[in-house]
């Protein structure tokens, strides 16, 4: 069984631009979470996605943004970027009843 | 903000001596979950628990969920090499919107 996939893997930006990250399930999750990991902050929460609908939301500015599609592949999007979203981004999917995420590799995103 | 906190941030031992990370909230979660991450990859599911007091065992690996499910403790037998990697306790429910609130992490080197 496939794991999580997220692409890319690493991404270098500059302060302004915007990204977007790809992520995609393992078949038959349909719950997608997105999670921003830094040395200071730790994991953070940043929105779920559930039947293409968002359904939790973390504590980020409205740059932050996501959607998912009708065969559950997520992606996220940060729009002008600032030094500070430098961030390892982690995707995780999961069903529901059971409880636990799995969780991809990550996108590093560096900000220059 | 709920806070999980974890400790002891770091830790460095050598191959055959115990340890135990706690992992402690002022919040009650509905489950607490632990995970294990090591260098360019995204955390590992290990445990989940879900009801005050339960013990699980995983090999060398025995978790506690406290009584008034705030707190829970991750404590390793005969550490070894393999087990070095980054330790995260994370909490779901409580109040939150939040899917999962993470602790900071432990970070665990065992030494040969």
């Amino acid at each position: 069984k496939a794991g999580v996939t997220q692409t890319p893997r690493y991404l270098i930006k500059t302060r302004g631009q915007q990204v977007t990250l790809s992520c995609s399930p393992i078949s038959g999750h349909r719950s997608v979470s997105w999670y921003q990991q830094t040395p200071g902050q730790g994991l953070q929460f940043l929105f779920e996605y559930f039947s293409e609908t968002q359904r939790n939301k973390g504590n980020f500015p409205g740059r932050f943004s996501g959607r998912q599609f009708s065969n559950s592949r997520s992606e996220m999007n940060v729009s002008t970027l600032e030094l500070g979203d430098s961030a390892l981004y982690l995707c995780a999917s999961s069903v529901p009843t059971v409880g636990g995420e799995v969780f991809g590799p990550g996108t590093r995103l560096t900000v220059l | 903000t709920q806070l999980l906190e974890q400790s002891p941030q770091f830790l460095s031992i050598q191959e055959g001596e115990n340890l135990t990370v706690y992992c402690n909230s002022s919040s009650v979660f509905s489950s607490l979950q632990w995970y294990r991450q090591e260098p360019g990859e995204g955390p590992v599911l290990l445990v989940t628990v879900v009801t005050g007091g339960e013990v699980k065992k995983l090999k060398r690996l025995t978790f506690q969920f406290g009584d008034a499910r705030k707190d829970s403790s991750l404590h390793i037998t005969a550490a070894q090499p393999g087990d070095t990697g980054l330790y995260l306790c994370a909490g779901a429910g409580g109040g939150s919107n939040y899917k999962l609130t993470f602790g900071k992490g432990t970070l665990l080197t065992v030494n040969p």
